[in-house]
């Protein structure tokens, strides 16, 4: 069965930073690109970052871009997402997905709550 | 940069009826790269439909996806009462670039 836990999230100030985490089970982790989708608070989803199978490639939402890095230990079956200078727009549930031949997603994780907020 | 549009907002529907939900796309997507997903409260979202069309494993066959270019639909023939939730279009271009549309509210009347 397909695992997807994230954790890290949490209350931040304005600028400050948060390193999220996604353990990812059940599956060939080294074999599939991952993402990270969030939701704002009574907003829709919002795609914020790839990253290809090898962690070579990543692409990001310009609304994150120069700010957040996504990467991952394929030894550890864990996915990343680094989030420097945040603000408070980028309050959300941040989700991690499993990519399914690119360009969907057909595993999520529940999501964790990252609040910034001074 | 492809912008999807859902329509409507909200969908006020008893169970039983037939749920018919909008996605338009700002310029011609890929069928292939066109998806669906069904959302709710405190839950991880659901992959439905991909390549708008199919289905994805274990779901109903009262979902069905359709269209091309620019009009996407899909349509849940006769609701049950857990089909209540959001559903969201997705798609994808060759950026590469992901992208939702702003989501269908599905709601009990």
């Amino acid at each position: 069965e397909v695992q997807l836990v994230e954790s890290g999230g949490g209350l931040v100030q304005p600028g400050g930073s948060l390193r999220l985490s996604c353990a990812a089970s059940g599956f060939t982790f080294s074999n599939y690109a991952m993402s990270w989708v969030r939701q704002a608070p009574g907003k829709g989803l919002e795609w914020v970052s790839t990253i290809r199978d090898s962690g070579v490639s990543t692409y990001y939402a310009d609304s994150v871009k120069g700010r957040f890095t996504i990467s991952r230990d394929n030894s550890k079956n864990t996915l990343y997402l680094q989030m420097n200078s945040l603000r408070a727009g980028d309050t959300a549930v941040y989700y991690c997905a499993k990519n399914w031949n690119y360009p969907k997603f057909d595993y999520w994780g529940q999501g964790t709550l990252v609040t910034v907020s001074s | 940069e492809v912008v999807l549009t859902q329509s409507p907002g909200t969908l006020s529907l008893s169970p039983g009826d037939r749920a018919t939900l909008s996605c338009r796309a700002s310029q011609s997507v890929s069928s292939s790269y066109l998806a669906w997903y069904q959302h709710k409260p405190g839950q991880a979202p659901r992959l439905l439909i991909y390549g708008a069309s199919s289905r994805a494993t274990g779901i109903p066959d009262r979902f069905s996806g359709s269209g091309s270019g620019t009009d996407f639909t899909l349509t849940i023939s006769r609701l049950e009462p857990e089909d209540f939730a959001v559903y969201y279009c997705q798609q994808y271009d060759s950026s590469p670039t992901w992208t939702f549309g702003q989501g269908t509210k599905v709601e009990i009347k």
